[in-house]
């Protein structure tokens, strides 16, 4: 099964709303995380079960899908998510989306 | 807390073999699936194996069958990967995760550099 995500990097302000899908190429339920790494740093998990939000991970993130077609939302961006921004199927088969890089303009 | 602490990498030659360790701590490891994700210098992410909670069940991504090995000591708390006939592509850091039976990857340590050169 393959991951794909789009787009690959996107610049916003401070404030707006920043949208990342994520399809894959088979019907994976709600088997999909999201992983946030920031430059330096370890990844971090943000959501499961495509819109579950991980303790401790602020509510301007979420998620929402199912199927094959999946999306991460940042409702306001902050200058603390420039990142670079991981869905990953998980349950039999466990492949990453190739990133998307957030950047603040 | 949880803590996952990756050692074992370091400079090597082309066709040499390295173990990398895991050490966790903080929960109940015996519980968990366990990974190993590496990440190529300027690239995503890419998971290498994975090892059930009972260690009955190993997966290998397909391109690494044959030449790595996942294993762990649940007495001691610990992940390994035995890395042979290593080559300059698999130069990257290598991650230590878990992962609930069936859920997804919600924990990583911080890594462990491997380069692979001449």
């Amino acid at each position: 099964i393959q991951m794909t995500q789009s787009p690959s990097s996107l610049s916003a302000s401070v404030g707006d709303r920043v949208t990342i899908t994520c399809r894959a190429s088979q019907d994976i339920s709600n088997d999909l995380a999201w992983h946030q790494q920031r430059p330096g740093q370890a990844p971090r998990l943000l959501i499961y079960g495509a819109s579950t939000l991980q303790s401790g991970v602020p509510s301007r993130f979420s998620g929402s899908g199912s199927g094959t077609d999946f999306t991460l939302t940042i409702s306001s961006l902050q200058p603390e998510d420039v990142a670079i921004y991981y869905c990953q199927k998980y349950h039999g088969g466990w492949t990453f989306g190739q990133g998307t890089k957030v950047e603040v303009k | 807390q949880v803590q996952l602490a990756e050692s074992g990498g370091g400079v090597v030659q082309p066709g040499t073999s390295l173990r990398l360790s895991c050490a966790a701590s903080g929960f109940i490891f015996s519980s968990y699936a366990m990974y190993w994700v590496r990440q190529a210098p300027g690239r995503g992410l890419e998971w290498v194996a994975v090892i059930s909670f009972h260690g009955r069940d190993k997966f290998y991504i397909e391109s690494e069958k044959g030449r790595f090995s996942i294993s762990r000591d649940d007495a001691k708390n610990t992940l390994y990967l035995q890395m042979n006939s290593l080559r300059p592509e698999d130069t990257a850091i290598y991650y230590c995760a878990r992962a609930p039976p069936s859920g997804p990857i919600d924990y990583w340590g911080q890594g462990t550099l491997v380069t692979v050169s001449t």
